[in-house]
């Protein structure tokens, strides 16, 4: 079965630090990658995506991901987050013979302080 | 201004009572999709529609209905909710080529069945 980790449920990071937001996946063929990002009371919003081409992605908001085939990962990162930046953070993949379904993580919950 | 809008954005009703939740785009989309997300589980799909009178079943379809009637309109119908229903739910569209391009979310439905 195809599925989606991500290894945290909680990344508590001071402002100004770096972040990264862990995600794996199980597939046996070829994925599309995504990430998506949720404000407080709000719906789900696209930060980035990995169709084909260039591994190293770069999104919205300064945020970049990086695929790695061999370790099946797409980890999100940001250099310097801001208060701003604190929201759950959603992984999700797209199987290649199933571009209908989309199948996501159970969500990071980034809590930026000051 | 693009979007998508559900309605109501929070409910409260009782076991058996049938109700719709209403999901519409104004942005020509063929594909529209609904989704449940719970704590811990992530967002996970109901049912989606490739286009008008086109529909197939999610990863937990069980105790739902969808209809698609007209392109922008993809209620959500629950014949007899349970309390195991209770839920935050996402209508969403993108347009042709389905989940792989960016999807646009609604701002989401409460609903509590008691």
């Amino acid at each position: 079965a195809q599925s989606v980790t991500q290894l945290d449920s909680q990344v508590p990071v001071f402002e100004e630090a770096p972040v990264e937001l862990r995600c794996n996946y199980s597939s046996s063929v070829s994925v599309y990658l995504f990430w998506y990002v949720q404000y407080p009371n709000q719906g789900l919003q696209l930060l980035l995506k990995y169709l084909s081409g260039s591994t190293l992605v770069k999104g919205i908001n300064g945020f970049e991901a990086e695929f790695n085939k061999s370790q099946t990962s797409f980890h999100l990162r940001k250099p310097s987050v801001h208060i701003s930046d604190t929201a759950e953070y959603f992984c999700a993949v797209i199987l290649s013979y199933n571009t209908d379904k989309l199948i996501f993580g159970t969500g990071t919950r980034l809590q930026v302080f000051p | 201004e693009a979007q998508v809008t559900q309605n109501p954005r929070y409910l409260i009703t009782v076991t058996g009572k049938k109700l719709t939740v209403t999901c519409s785009q104004n942005m020509n989309h063929e594909y529209m999709s609904w989704y449940r997300q719970d704590p811990g589980l992530g967002l996970r799909q109901i049912y989606y529609s490739m286009n008008v009178e086109v529909t197939d079943k999610g990863d937990v379809p069980e105790g739902y209905k969808v209809s698609r009637k007209e392109k922008r309109n993809f209620p959500l119908i629950l014949e007899s909710p349970s309390p195991n229903q209770t839920s935050l739910y996402f209508c969403a569209s993108t347009g042709s080529g389905g989940a792989r391009n960016e999807q646009f979310f609604g701002p989401g439905t409460r609903l509590t069945v008691l």
